[in-house]
């Protein structure tokens, strides 16, 4: 059972534009939400994180939202650069003991 | 910076086989973790350790033991190794009560 998913394995973009990546988590009880990012060969690294007490978190280009009536979260990468192309993954925190990630999203930044 | 080392990038070993993956942190944090991640599933946890001689089940603990004997170091065993552990294992570490997981470069095991 997936807690927390991101249904777009692959997103194309171009350099310069707007990327959209979304999750979306079934546990009301989700209280805080991270961004990673892991290139091919590296183990992910955190991005981006987000409190359920907030809608919005900004650092740089990139910007994560947060919906908690539609249990949905998405990040806004702007503008996109090919040092971005790499897989992308969503996690919550269940309680105070086990991150639970989506599937991952691959993102790829053409020039 | 936050170093987690994984003993080995690449295994390759035969089914049956009794498998050690070793992780390393520099950080002295309390917390260890390992996950396998597959195509389409993401990260998934397998165990986890808040402390020395301390263990707890993740999402996908069969097939899988764990020891940490040192707060450093986490080693992940599996007893017999079978194909459908094939697998990206990645180890990650954090401080006590923090949000944010340090995570090693992966190994990469094939069990044939």
């Amino acid at each position: 059972d997936q807690q927390v998913k991101q249904n777009s394995p692959s997103l194309s973009v171009q350099e310069g534009r707007i990327s959209i990546l979304n999750c979306d988590y079934t546990n009301s009880m989700f209280d805080y939400f991270l961004w990673y990012k892991k290139y091919p060969a590296e183990g992910p690294t955190f991005l981006i994180s987000i409190s359920s007490i907030k809608d919005k978190n900004e650092d740089g280009r990139f910007t994560v939202f947060l919906n908690k009536s539609a249990k949905h979260l998405s990040l806004h990468i702007v503008p996109s650069q090919p040092g971005d192309s790499a897989v992308y993954f969503c996690a919550a925190w269940e309680g105070a003991q086990k991150l639970v990630f989506g599937q991952g999203t691959r993102l790829t930044i053409n020039p | 910076d936050v170093k987690v080392t994984q003993s080995s990038r690449y295994l390759v070993k035969r089914t049956g086989e009794k498998v050690f993956l070793e992780c390393v942190q520099d950080m002295d944090h309390e917390n260890m973790f390992w996950y396998r991640q597959d195509p389409g599933l993401g990260l998934r946890l397998i165990y986890f350790s808040y402390d020395v001689k301390m263990k707890e089940k993740g999402d996908i603990p069969e097939g899988y033991s764990v020891s940490r004997e040192k707060k450093e170091r986490f080693s992940l065993i599996l007893e017999s190794a079978s194909t459908n552990q094939t697998s990206m294992y990645l180890c990650a570490s954090s401080p006590a009560g923090a949000d944010i997981q340090y995570f090693g470069a992966g190994t990469r095991l094939s069990v044939l």
